[in-house]
């Protein structure tokens, strides 16, 4: 299983709506990231988390949470956003959070804030 | 800031030629480079890498090429192949620090490889 799985494929809530975004891997990696592309630009970083521990906050504001319960699961919990929010979010893994390793990308999930 | 930077917004290349995409990046911490491919509405494709220790490294069709002095990397895809249409993102990482495992994409290079 070479896959990064995350659900939904498409998300649309409103801006008092509370969701979650799941990612789900099955490689043994113990790096899990959360990124942000905006349309036409690159993916940003938003949070690492490695060996289940959060490593890396890119000041992402609050209304993210992320939540990692074991090593295969990555979760992003949402929580009165704001359209400009409205992106593709990607999930990826690593085998480890460290240097000289590449990460592998699911599909993403196309939230709509509205 | 824009630490990693594709200058070339779209690339068009003839079916079977070489296509070439360039990368340039500021930070000197930068170690690791990779190439990923992105189709729409799918996640980015890991491609190929290359650590800084290497200036050269091929996988098949794809060629990556690193210039330290320069701080510039590119891309090379012979024979280029209609399937290869989609959009190249270069990435970055830096050794240690508050970045550990950080990847810093630029802005991508939309290929168009016509038949």
């Amino acid at each position: 299983d070479t896959e990064v799985t995350q659900t939904p494929k498409h998300l649309v809530m409103g801006m008092t709506n509370k969701k979650s975004l799941k990612c789900e891997q099955h490689m043994g990696h113990r790096a899990m990231y959360w990124y942000k592309q905006k349309a036409k630009k690159p993916p940003e970083l938003m949070f690492v988390y490695s060996y289940e521990k959060l490593s890396i906050n890119e000041s992402v504001p609050s209304r993210f949470s992320p939540e990692c319960p074991n090593s295969s699961l990555l979760n992003l919990h949402l929580h009165a956003l704001q359209p400009e929010d409205s992106a593709l979010y990607l999930c990826a893994s690593s085998p480890s959070g460290g240097r000289n390793t590449e990460a592998f990308f699911g599909q993403g999930t196309r939230l709509t804030v509205v | 800031d824009q630490q990693v930077k594709q200058n070339s917004p779209s690339l068009s290349v003839q079916e079977g030629r070489i296509s070439i995409l360039n990368c340039d990046y500021t930070n000197s911490m930068f170690d690791y480079f990779l190439w990923y491919k992105k189709y729409p509405a799918e996640g980015p494709t890991f491609l190929i890498s290359i650590s800084s220790i290497k200036d050269k490294n091929e996988d098949g069709r794809f060629t990556v090429f690193l210039n330290k002095s320069a701080k510039h990397l590119s891309l090379h895809i012979v024979p280029s192949q209609p399937g290869d249409s989609a959009v190249y993102f270069c990435a970055a990482s830096a050794a240690g620090g508050t970045s550990y495992g950080k990847l810093t994409f630029g802005q991508g290079t939309i290929l168009t490889v016509h038949p």
